[in-house]
C-alpha cells in the first residue's frame, strides 16, 4: 500500500495565477479530507468527501477555493486566483470510516509570492 | 475558536525518560481522542487513540489518559526515544462535529 499520494510536493507560484493540487487517497477508503497547515492556525480542515461526494465545505475560505472529486481514486484542491496568504502547507488524508484514524500524505507545501 | 488545545509547544527531554504531553478540550460532545506524532516534511500518522468510556490506553511505550471531568488528555511516552522527535498533535471528534486539533506540540528527545 503506497498510502496518500499528493503532488506536487511543492509549489511556488505568483499572486493571481491558478493552483492546483492532486491527491490520490488509499484504495478502499470512503473518506477523503483536505486540510491546511498554518503557524497561526494549526491544521484546519477544509473539505471532506465520503463515497467522492463533498460533504461538509464549511472550512473552505473563500469562492477562490474549489475541490473536487471525479472518482474514487483521485481529488484536486484549486485556488484561483491565489494569493500570498494562501501560502501554506496543504494535506490531503482519508480513511475508511469518518471516524477512523487519518491516514495522510506527506503534503504540498504552497508558496504564493 | 481553538476546541482543542495544546499548549507549552515544545518540551525537551532526556533520552530514556518519560515524555508528558497534555492536551485540553473544550466541547463535551468530543467521544473519540487520537494522537498524531509528524516528522518534517511529513504528513501526520496516527500513534494511539482513546474513547471517551476509557480513561487509559497503552500500546507499547506509548499511553494516552482521558479525564473526561476535567476534558483533559494526556499522552505519556515512556521511554522516550531519540526517534520520537517529532511534533505531536491531539486530536477530537465526536458529536456532529468534525475532527479537530490542536497546534501540536514539538517534543526533542536529547540522546
Amino acid at each position: 500500500d503506497a498510502g496518500v499520494i499528493q503532488s506536487p510536493r511543492h509549489e511556488v507560484t505568483e499572486m493571481g495565477q491558478e493552483v492546483t493540487l492532486r491527491c490520490k487517497p488509499i484504495s478502499g477508503h470512503d473518506y477523503l479530507f483536505w486540510y491546511r497547515q498554518t503557524m497561526m492556525r494549526g491544521l484546519e480542515l477544509l473539505i471532506y468527501f465520503n463515497n467522492n461526494v463533498p460533504i461538509d465545505d464549511s472550512g473552505m475560505p473563500e469562492d477562490r477555493f474549489s475541490a473536487k472529486m471525479p472518482n474514487a481514486s483521485f481529488s484536486t484542491l484549486k485556488i484561483q486566483p491565489s494569493e500570498p496568504r494562501d501560502s501554506a502547507v496543504y494535506f490531503c488524508a482519508s480513511s475508511l470510516k469518518y471516524n477512523s484514524p487519518l491516514h495522510f500524505g506527506n503534503g504540498t507545501r504552497l508558496t504564493v509570492t | 475558536d481553538q476546541q482543542v488545545k495544546q499548549n507549552s509547544p515544545s518540551l525537551s527531554v532526556q533520552e530514556g525518560r518519560i515524555s508528558i504531553l497534555n492536551c485540553d478540550y473544550t466541547n463535551s460532545m468530543f467521544d473519540y481522542f487520537l494522537w498524531y506524532k509528524k516528522y518534517p516534511a511529513e504528513g501526520p500518522t496516527f500513534l494511539i487513540s482513546i474513547s471517551s468510556i476509557k480513561d487509559k490506553n497503552e500500546d507499547g511505550r506509548f499511553t494516552v489518559f482521558l479525564n473526561k471531568s476535567a476534558k483533559h488528555l494526556s499522552l505519556h511516552i515512556v521511554p522516550s526515544q531519540p526517534g520520537d522527535s517529532a511534533v505531536y498533535f491531539c486530536a477530537a471528534i465526536g458529536g456532529n462535529n468534525r475532527l479537530a486539533f490542536g497546534k501540536g506540540n514539538q517534543v526533542v528527545v536529547i540522546p
